[in-house]
């Protein structure tokens, strides 16, 4: 089946550090990979996407590469504020019947500091 | 736009009682879901609708059910609450996508935190 492997939180970096969150997938065919942000007690907001091998998604600063030969989506950002404190969900939708159901990672939270 | 609703936000239940979590959407999306988001474990689907009058199980469907009588609404019921359905849940719409491409921005409601005593 499906899965999800990101890297264990918290994390926690001072502002204007660099930040890699760790992706690894496993799936058939070819997914669309997804990084989702959770910012404290709200619901989960789409971050970027990327929907075939060596795509790379971007966002607010963040960027992911698609990464077909390492089944890998990692999150970066060059240089992050307290304003990116959040949990992010690497996750993944796949060529299944039904649709856009996503398998998601366990969630790294990112704590920025000043 | 109101997006995806969520009602309530919170809600206390003893075991054994049922109720209903509302999710609406204003956005004339096909596919809705419900996730159920538990410490250390992600998000994990419950069931999911492709549009109205069709539902079908996810990763962890039992003691839920769901039905989908209109696009805009679909509501999850537990059945019998137990302790093990403590958690958050979250409603989900988008559009389906052509060919069933899975690429579709989800569109997160707000969530209801649910504590089962």
């Amino acid at each position: 089946g499906n899965s999800v492997t990101q890297m264990e939180g918290p994390v926690t970096l001072s502002e204007e550090a660099f930040l890699t969150i760790n992706c690894t997938y496993t799936a058939t065919g070819y997914p669309s990979l997804f990084w989702y942000v959770q910012y404290p007690g709200e619901g989960l907001q789409l971050l970027l996407k990327a929907t075939k091998a060596d795509d790379k998604g971007s966002n607010k600063g963040f960027e992911a590469t698609y990464r077909k030969e390492t089944t890998s989506f990692h999150l970066e950002k060059g240089s992050v504020q307290v304003s990116d404190s959040a949990v992010y969900f690497c996750a993944l939708s796949a060529l299944t019947g039904g649709g856009n159901k996503l398998t998601f990672g366990t969630g790294t939270q990112l704590k920025v500091e000043l | 736009n109101a997006g995806v609703t969520q009602t309530p936000k919170f809600q206390v239940l003893k075991t054994g009682q049922s109720m209903t979590l509302q999710c609406a959407q204003d956005m004339n999306h096909e596919y809705m879901s419900w996730y159920r988001q538990d410490p250390g474990m992600g998000l994990r689907l419950i069931h999911y609708s492709v549009g109205a009058g069709i539902t079908d199980q996810g990763e962890v469907p039992n003691g839920y059910n769901v039905s989908r009588s209109t696009t805009e609404d679909f509501p999850l019921r537990l059945l019998s609450a137990a302790p093990s359905q403590t958690s958050v849940y979250f409603c989900a719409s988008s559009y389906s996508g052509i060919g069933g491409r899975g690429y579709n921005e989800q569109f997160f409601g707000p969530g209801t935190r649910l504590t089962v005593l």
